[in-house]
């Protein structure tokens, strides 16, 4: 059973730094891309990062563009996610998802883990 | 960027209902060298993560009944659930991969009517 377990949330003042990991199982991890995509309180959803299976290749949303890094490591089945220079705007439930290849839909998505920024 | 726009926002449904929802992207998701459409549609369930149920416009996943279609090309699209069940409840996403940045519309939430 295929299975990701984000963690690392919590409350964090502006300007300060975050880091999100995600715990994969239940498929060869090494084989899929991987994805952040996050959804704001009572709002939809938005797509954050995407790393390719060897870390190749890396996409990032305009609006975390230069303060959020997405990486990977194969060996642990994890995929993280550093925040910095957090803004309040960056409030949200963060979903790890895994994305087929072909194509950029996301098949598997953890439950979430909440990130607040606040002072 | 792909601007998505799904209609309606909410819709008030009972049981047994055949239900549509539209989505429509700003520019085609019809890549011409494969012919395929590159949309996905996921429902998302109160306090749940969202569960993929069709991509390539058309194409249910694996456990997904029946009653839901997807369907459309180019820049119109629509999910149809041919006969509603109260487990349907939720709110139904599409999403473009087209191209990054991958966008989302905002959503259609089926409410009880």
């Amino acid at each position: 059973e295929v299975q990701l377990v984000e963690s690392g949330g919590g409350l964090v003042q502006p300007g300060r730094s975050l880091k999100l990991s995600c715990l994969a199982s239940g498929f060869t991890f090494s084989n899929y891309g991987m994805n952040w995509i996050r959804q704001a309180p009572g709002k939809g959803l938005e797509w954050v990062a995407s790393i390719s299976s060897s870390s190749s290749y890396i996409y990032y949303a305009d609006t975390v563009k230069g303060r959020f890094t997405i990486s990977r490591d194969n060996a642990k089945n994890t995929l993280y996610l550093q925040m910095t220079s957090l803004r309040s705007e960056d409030t949200a439930l963060y979903y790890c998802a895994r994305h087929q290849i072909p194509g950029f839909y996301f098949d598997y998505w953890g439950q979430g883990v909440m990130v607040t920024v606040s002072s | 960027d792909i601007v998505m726009t799904q209609t309606p926002s909410s819709q008030a449904v009972s049981a047994g209902e055949k239900v549509t929802m539209s989505c429509k992207s700003s520019q085609s998701l019809l890549y011409s060298e494969n012919k395929k459409n590159y949309l996905a549609w996921y429902q998302q369930k109160p306090g749940q993560s969202p569960k993929l149920l069709i991509s390539w416009a058309s194409t249910r996943e694996s456990g997904v009944p029946d009653r839901f279609i997807g369907s459309g090309s180019g820049t119109d699209f629509t999910l149809t659930i041919s006969s509603v069940q109260a487990e349907d409840l939720a709110v139904y996403y599409c999403e473009q991969y087209y191209d990054t940045p991958y966008t989302f519309g905002a959503g259609t939430k089926l409410e009880l009517k």
